[in-house]
């Protein structure tokens, strides 16, 4: 029944790896995004695909890729992980227009040693 | 571009108290308008939106905003706030027309409410 799955919730793991994160809506939506949360709650979009194409990517360090194989999945993929990646993630979706609200995942808190 | 503004950073109640957190805006045309809600540890959840007609929408949970184009302000408010009310607000605001995807949030306001 989840709308917006994201996966995994938890992630720790040191300065220099490399890691995934997953997301997959089941709403029917065909656009999607990433947010970074940091510390103090702001949150900041990272990247928006609508039917598969990059539409958002904002001031964003090159070592994370996204990647979207169909409407329904949006994957997040960091190289050379830094202590300042520290943060919460989310995954959301909506429909394009504009008077549509988006629908987020429960987070994956990312935690670098 | 729009940008958002949320002047409280952290706002601390009693129960029963009534709340309202302040949101204005920036932008010159027409405007969607969203309230979010994030309760500790959890996601972020549609509370109310506001996107033509009556400008005093409600929303889950006993919450309502008001829209005044004047001040470009979406102002959330509730008579009587409750423990479980505890959480993190975040206004957002997008152009009519421009997609979804051209949302703008507010840096959230805290609130704690004390039982």
């Amino acid at each position: 029944d989840t709308a917006v799955s994201q996966t995994p919730k938890y992630l720790v793991t040191q300065m220099g790896n490399d890691k995934s994160i997953k997301c997959e809506q089941n709403l029917g939506h065909d656009t999607m995004y990433w947010y970074k949360q940091d510390s103090k709650k702001f949150l900041k979009i990272m990247f928006s695909y609508n039917n598969k194409e990059l539409i958002i990517n904002e001031t964003v360090p090159n070592r994370f890729s996204p990647k979207s194989p169909d409407k329904a999945h949006l994957n997040l993929h960091i190289n050379s992980l830094e202590l300042g990646d520290s943060a919460v993630y989310f995954c959301a979706s909506s429909l394009k227009s504009s008077n549509q609200p988006q629908h987020f995942g429960d987070g994956t808190r990312l935690s670098i040693l | 571009a729009q940008s958002v503004s949320q002047h409280n950073h952290h706002v601390i109640l009693s129960e029963a108290a009534s709340l309202e957190l302040g949101c204005n805006y920036s932008y010159g045309g027409t405007v969607n308008l969203f309230w979010y809600v994030q309760y500790p540890g959890q996601h972020l959840q549609l509370l109310l939106k506001y996107f033509s007609g009556d400008p005093l929408v409600k929303g889950i949970k006993g919450f309502e905003a008001e829209f005044i184009k004047s001040k470009f302000s979406f102002n959330l408010r509730k008579p009587s706030v409750q423990w479980s009310d505890t959480a993190e607000y975040f206004c957002a605001v997008n152009a009519r027309g421009a997609g979804s995807y051209q949302l703008t949030f507010g840096k959230g306001t805290k609130l704690s409410v004390i039982p």
